[in-house]
């Protein structure tokens, strides 16, 4: 089964405006949430990645929001640009699976200009 | 750092053949990920190694897949006989073990059984 439940499966957005991916979790081992972004062609690459001791990370337009009671966090993507349009996952990582990252299903983003 | 390297990139052979798929890892990362990726099921961890061990294999699907790392620098993915389902993206990845760095993905080998 899934660990990590991951939606929209795609998304349509309008260059500038927001994106907004969410995913959530049931085990509580989890201790690490990386997204991952997929341009066609290529390997998923490491976007942004957060702990579950802060509530929100911020690199440029990306930022992470983490709730760990809901056991869940979100990627925005803010003023959204064409070149923004790729395959987006989320992802978390178990202490009691040191090193392997349970992913989820991809959001597909398409950012029209 | 050249990055993860997998080779081929595009393979096609016909149902029965052998495959195998090639990958080196980044100097220094002590866990080494096989990817399968299709648009049915996304992507699908079919085994991966710490310190060139397997750890965990449940994510093969058959027999027909095997996969070694003989080495810290090297892993092949084979598959006898090849099927066409198993027309896929197959990727490797590496990382630092309880690391922020995460994976480092390569760009992936493309798999076609005609």
């Amino acid at each position: 089964q899934q660990q990590v439940k991951q939606s929209p499966q795609s998304l349509i957005v309008q260059k500038g405006g927001i994106s907004i991916i969410n995913c959530a979790y049931e085990n509580t081992a989890f201790d690490y949430f990386p997204w991952y972004q997929q341009f066609p062609g290529k390997g998923p690459a490491l976007l942004i990645a957060i702990r579950p001791d802060v509530s929100e990370k911020k690199e440029g337009r990306f930022t992470i929001s983490f709730n760990k009671s809901a056991k869940q966090f979100s990627l925005h993507i803010m003023d959204s640009q064409p070149g923004d349009s790729a395959t987006y996952f989320c992802a978390a990582r178990g202490t009691d699976s040191w090193g392997k990252l349970q992913f989820g299903a991809g959001t597909q983003v398409v950012v029209t200009p | 750092d050249a990055g993860v390297i997998q080779s081929p990139r595009h393979e096609v052979t016909e149902m029965g053949q052998e495959v195998t798929l090639r990958c080196k890892p980044i100097s220094g990362h002590d866990y080494l990920f096989w990817y399968r990726q299709t648009m049915m099921r996304g992507l699908e961890l079919l085994i991966y190694f710490n310190n060139n061990v397997p750890i965990d294999d449940s994510g093969m699907p058959e027999d027909r897949f095997s996969a070694k790392m003989p080495n810290a620098s090297f892993s092949t993915l084979k598959i006898q006989p090849s099927e066409p389902r198993d027309s896929a993206v197959y990727f490797c990845a590496s990382s630092i073990g309880g690391s922020d760095y995460g994976y480092t993905f390569g760009s992936g080998t493309r798999l076609t059984v005609v």
